[in-house]
């Protein structure tokens, strides 16, 4: 059973740049949330996608998207990039919502690390 | 912002018992409570959770008040590498399902 990987693992661009974010869901697992971790706190909800669509957002601006593919992998983009989006972004993946609570136990990636210059 | 509070840090000796509190007085009756922890450089992995009896796995046991409004979860023999952040969420599931709101949590250090 292979766990959730991300790429890249660190990246640096500068401010008013795109970037993309990639990662593949555990085996087993058809839903995708992506979560910001600025330095020194704790993971903030950016998003989910379940289905290839987007099944809530957290406090963030629509210049953070994403897409779910069919293979339950999934991207982050952010355009415009600003020095506060600095931040680990970490990728989970679960069980399809609903129904279970079981569906609340995500594995995570070990994140790609931007720095916005 | 979350709903849970936890002590920002606390430490432990090698081999004894890691007790972390969490308090969540607003917690509602379908809310369950995970427990989460972070090791340094990587990501958050799930620990443990429960609604409201006693739950124990192979890394650790919870425990919830009868009133549900506090938590504990204990490490029996901890280790250097049960050194990281552990985080205390409550969530009801739902349309919520996946959207953890995660706090400061508490830096568990294990001492030799």
């Amino acid at each position: 059973e292979t766990g959730v990987t991300q790429s890249p693992t660190h990246l640096i661009k500068t401010r008013g740049q795109q970037v993309t974010l990639r990662c593949s869901s555990q085996s087993g697992h058809n839903t995708v949330s992506w979560y910001q971790q600025a330095l020194g706190q704790g993971p903030q909800f950016i998003f989910q996608y379940y289905r290839e669509e987007e099944n809530g957002r957290g406090n963030f601006p629509p210049r953070f998207s994403g897409l779910q593919f069919p293979n339950y992998s999934s991207e982050l983009n952010v355009n415009a990039l600003e020095l506060d989006d600095s931040a680990l972004y970490l990728c989970a993946s679960s069980l399809a919502p609903g129904g279970n609570p079981g569906a609340n136990v995500l594995t995570f990636g070990a994140g790609s690390r931007l720095t916005v210059l | 912002d979350a709903k849970t509070t936890q002590p920002p840090s606390m430490d432990c000796a090698e081999g004894r018992a890691a007790n972390l509190p969490c308090n969540h007085s607003t917690i509602s009756g379908n809310e369950y409570v995970y427990w989460y922890r972070q090791i340094h450089s990587q990501g958050p992995q799930y620990i443990i959770h429960g609604l409201k009896n006693n739950e124990t796995n192979e890394m650790a046991s919870l425990i919830i008040t009868e009133d549900r409004k506090s938590s504990t979860l204990i490490l029996p023999h901890a280790t250097l590498r049960d050194t990281a952040v552990y985080y205390c969420i409550d969530n009801a599931g739902g349309t919520s399902y996946g959207k953890l709101t995660f706090g400061q949590g508490t830096i568990l250090t294990v001492h030799p």
